[in-house]
C-alpha cells in the first residue's frame, strides 16, 4: 500500500538555524498538509497546500515557516530561524481527491532545537 | 473548550474488555474521523463517519455520531494488548476549508 515518507526521522539543530523537513506524499494525492505535535500534546494543524499554493494556514504558521512543492513528488516545510519552542514532531499528510477521504500520515520528523 | 475534545484522557482496561472513547466538538462538520497513534509514530486513519450518518462499523470498531449533541463515540470491542495506543478524533468542519482539527486524544492501555 502506498505511504507517505518523511525524512529525516530526527533532526537536531541549533536555535536560529534553518531547517528543511522533507516529505514524499502519496503520488496521486492532491492535498498536502503539515501538522506538528509537541511532546504529549495535541496534533496541531500548520498548513494545507493544494494546486501549488497554500490553501489554509494556522496562526502557528507565521513568516518563519514556508512550504514548497519543488517537483512532482516532494513537499517540504522550511523553518527559517528555529526557536526552542519549535521542538516537536512534524507530520506530513496527504489526501486524495475525494471530498470525504482520510488523511494519510507519514511517521514524522522529530525536530529538536537546542 | 476546544473543537474535538476526547474523554476520558486516559483509559486502562483488561484484554477482552470493551473500550469506549468519546469526542465532543463545537462547530458544524462535514465528517468526523478517528485516528490511532502508536507511541512516536504517525497517525493511522481508522474510520470516517459523515455528518448524515449515525453509526458505522469496521471490524471491532463501532463509531456513532450525534450531530444534535455534537458528539461521537468510538467503541473497540474485545480489546487486545495491541490496541494500546492514543486515539484521536478529528473534525472536518464545514467552514474550515481542507483542514482536519484534532482533539486532545485518549490514551488507551490494554493490559494482557
Amino acid at each position: 500500500e502506498p505511504e507517505v515518507t518523511q525524512t529525516p526521522s530526527h533532526q537536531v539543530t541549533q536555535m536560529g538555524q534553518e531547517v528543511i523537513l522533507r516529505c514524499v506524499p502519496i503520488s496521486n494525492h492532491l492535498y498536502f498538509y503539515w501538522y506538528r505535535q509537541i511532546l504529549g500534546q495535541k496534533v496541531e494543524f500548520l498548513v494545507s497546500f493544494y494546486n501549488n499554493e497554500i490553501s489554509e494556514k494556522s496562526e502557528i504558521f507565521d513568516d518563519q515557516f514556508s512550504v514548497e512543492r519543488p517537483d512532482g513528488s516532494n513537499f517540504t516545510l522550511k523553518i527559517r530561524s528555529t526557536k526552542l519552542e519549535d521542538s516537536a514532531m512534524y507530520f506530513c499528510a496527504s489526501r486524495g481527491t475525494s471530498y470525504n477521504s482520510p488523511l494519510h500520515f507519514g511517521n514524522g520528523t522529530r525536530l529538536t532545537v537546542t | 473548550s476546544q473543537q474535538g475534545e476526547e474523554d476520558p484522557q486516559a483509559l486502562s482496561i483488561q484484554e477482552g474488555e470493551n473500550a469506549t472513547m468519546n469526542c465532543s466538538y463545537k462547530t458544524s462538520i462535514n465528517n468526523l474521523q478517528w485516528y490511532r497513534q502508536n507511541s512516536g509514530r504517525g497517525l493511522v486513519h481508522l474510520i470516517l463517519i459523515r455528518s448524515n450518518e449515525r453509526e458505522k462499523h469496521s471490524g471491532r470498531l463501532r463509531v456513532t455520531l450525534d450531530t444534535s449533541k455534537k458528539s461521537s463515540s468510538l467503541l473497540i470491542t474485545a480489546s487486545r494488548a495491541a490496541d494500546t495506543a492514543s486515539y484521536f478524533c478529528a473534525t472536518d468542519e464545514e467552514t474550515s476549508g481542507s483542514r482536519l482539527t484534532f482533539g486532545e486524544g485518549t490514551q488507551l492501555t490494554v493490559n494482557p
